[in-house]
C-alpha cells in the first residue's frame, strides 16, 4: 500500500496568519493530485485537482502547487480566517493497473487539521 | 440538487451481526467508491465499482461485500467477518473521464 504523507498533522494559527501544509507522495503512475477541505459533519469539498508538474492553482486566499518529479504538493492559505478551520486532505490519483481494469484510484493522506483562532 | 446520500448518519449494531450501509447518488455518475476512516488515519479504499454489475476490491476489502445492481446505488455490507467494524464510512462517486469526485457525508458505525 503506497503512502501519502501530510504534515503537519494539526496546526493552530491566529486569525490573519498565513499558513501552508505539505503533501508528499510517490510519483510513479501519477495521474492527479487532489486537495479537499473537510469540515466536521459535512462532505469533503473539492478545492483543487492538479495534473501537471509545476501546476499552480488559486481559489481566493487558498492556493496550491505541484511537483510531480519530487513527489510533493503545497497548500497555502493567506490571511487565515476562523471559517478556514477544517481538515485539509490531499489525495493521490493513480492508475490502478491492468488487474483493476486500469481504474483510477484515490489514496488519501491522513489530513492536516487547521484551527484558526479569532 | 444532485448529490450523494448516505444513511443513516449513525448506526449501532451488536457484534456478530451483518449491517448494510446505504449510498445513493442522483448525479448519473458511473463510478462509485467506499472508504473507511479510522482515527489518525487517512481514508482507505474498501471497494469500488466502475459500472453497473461490476466491482473491484480495494485495499481493505476483507470482511466487506458490495453490490451494484443499479447505477445510482452502491450498498456496503459489513459482515461479521470484519474484525474491527467500528469506523467512519464514506461513499463517493465520479463521472467517467472527469477528475472530480463527489462525497457523501458519511456513516459512523459502532459495533458493541
Amino acid at each position: 500500500i503506497l503512502n501519502v504523507e501530510q504534515s503537519p498533522q494539526s496546526l493552530h494559527v491566529q486569525e490573519g496568519d498565513s499558513t501552508n501544509f505539505t503533501c508528499s507522495f510517490p510519483s510513479s503512475n501519477f495521474y492527479a493530485l487532489h486537495w479537499y477541505r473537510w469540515e466536521t459533519a459535512k462532505s469533503p469539498e473539492a478545492l483543487f485537482v492538479m495534473t501537471l508538474n509545476g501546476d499552480e492553482k488559486k481559489k481566493g486566499r487558498i492556493s496550491a502547487t505541484l511537483n510531480t518529479k519530487e513527489g510533493y504538493s503545497y497548500l497555502y492559505i493567506k490571511g487565515s480566517q476562523p471559517e478556514d478551520s477544517a481538515t485539509y486532505l490531499c489525495a493521490l490519483e493513480r492508475w490502478g493497473g491492468i488487474s483493476s481494469g486500469s481504474a483510477r484510484q484515490l489514496t488519501f493522506g491522513s489530513g492536516t487539521q487547521l484551527t484558526v483562532l479569532p | 440538487d444532485g448529490g450523494i446520500t448516505q444513511s443513516p448518519k449513525y448506526l449501532f449494531r451488536k457484534e456478530g451481526q451483518n449491517v448494510t450501509l446505504s449510498c445513493e447518488q442522483n448525479l448519473n455518475h458511473d463510478a462509485m467508491y467506499w472508504y473507511r476512516q479510522d482515527p489518525g488515519q487517512g481514508l482507505r479504499l474498501i471497494y469500488y465499482s466502475q459500472i453497473v454489475n461490476d466491482f473491484q476490491k480495494g485495499d481493505i476489502a476483507e470482511g466487506y461485500s458490495v453490490s451494484r445492481e443499479k447505477k445510482e446505488s452502491f450498498p456496503l455490507t459489513v459482515t461479521s467477518a470484519q474484525k474491527n467494524p467500528t469506523a467512519f464510512y464514506l461513499c463517493a462517486s465520479r463521472e467517467q473521464g472527469h477528475y472530480g469526485y463527489t462525497f457523501g457525508s458519511g456513516t459512523r458505525l459502532t459495533v458493541v
